[in-house]
């Protein structure tokens, strides 16, 4: 157990809807990545936040968006999703952001029919 | 910019047999290695690292040599056993991007699958 947690677990839902993926990182830890895993591109950094405020941004779509709350939890929403979107999405967490071990979640696992 | 590449897969052996994986990176700067290994079901979890040329990540029996010279970082073991059945991916985080630090981002490589028998 890494000690990052994500809900839900696993998501089915229609194109052209928005969903919101959860994420809470290890204790102590400030700073959140998102990843996509998907079989065509593999996996693939989405953004990254640091006590609150994003700090790196990757391949995101701009129909993509994330935030990080106070309390340091995560969430990414995804809108008007297509069914190319369907794919398993990570949070890591670390504790400063920089070049350091990632903690990784279980994955919330995507379908778009 | 940063870039990770694997040797392709999958890859099956019988137990006790000896692994490679191949995994070579371009990037600027000096980055940090990683191998990240994935159980079905589960997610991403770190096997081994290093963070400066000529350093040796171990863990669980793998290893894995920085080689700047070379810019591989390749994963070896002497002698797999069916629960090392997994995906394992090659990843590098640092170094010099365009437009500034790169913090601590992941680069992946495409994953190896490693089908164990007994």
């Amino acid at each position: 157990d890494s000690g990052v947690t994500q809900t839900p677990k696993h998501l089915i839902t229609a194109t052209g809807q928005r969903v919101t993926l959860r994420c809470s990182p290890r204790s102590g830890d400030l700073s959140v990545y998102w990843y996509q895993q998907s079989l065509d591109q593999g996996l693939q950094f989405l953004i990254q936040y640091y006590n609150g405020e994003e700090r790196a941004k990757g391949n995101i779509l701009e129909r993509f968006s994330a935030q990080q709350f106070p309390d340091l939890h995560s969430e990414l929403n995804l809108s008007s999703l297509e069914l190319g979107d369907s794919a398993l999405y990570f949070c890591a967490s670390s504790v400063e952001g920089l070049v350091e071990t990632q903690y990784f979640g279980p994955g919330t696992r995507l379908l778009v029919l | 910019g940063n870039s990770v590449t694997q040797m392709e897969g999958p890859v099956t052996l019988s137990e006790e047999a000896f692994l490679t994986i191949n995994c070579t990176y371009t990037a600027t700067g000096y980055p940090s290695l990683f191998w990240y290994v994935q159980y079905p079901g589960e997610g991403l979890q770190l096997l081994l690292k290093a963070t400066k040329a000529d350093d040796k990540g171990s863990n669980k029996g793998f290893e894995a040599t920085y080689r700047k010279e070379t810019t591989s970082f390749h994963l070896e073991k002497g002698s797999v056993q069916v629960s090392d059945s997994a995906v394992y991916f090659c990843a590098l985080s640092g170094g010099i991007v365009a437009g500034g630090t790169s913090y601590g981002k992941l680069t992946f490589g495409q994953g190896t699958i490693l089908t164990v028998h007994p």
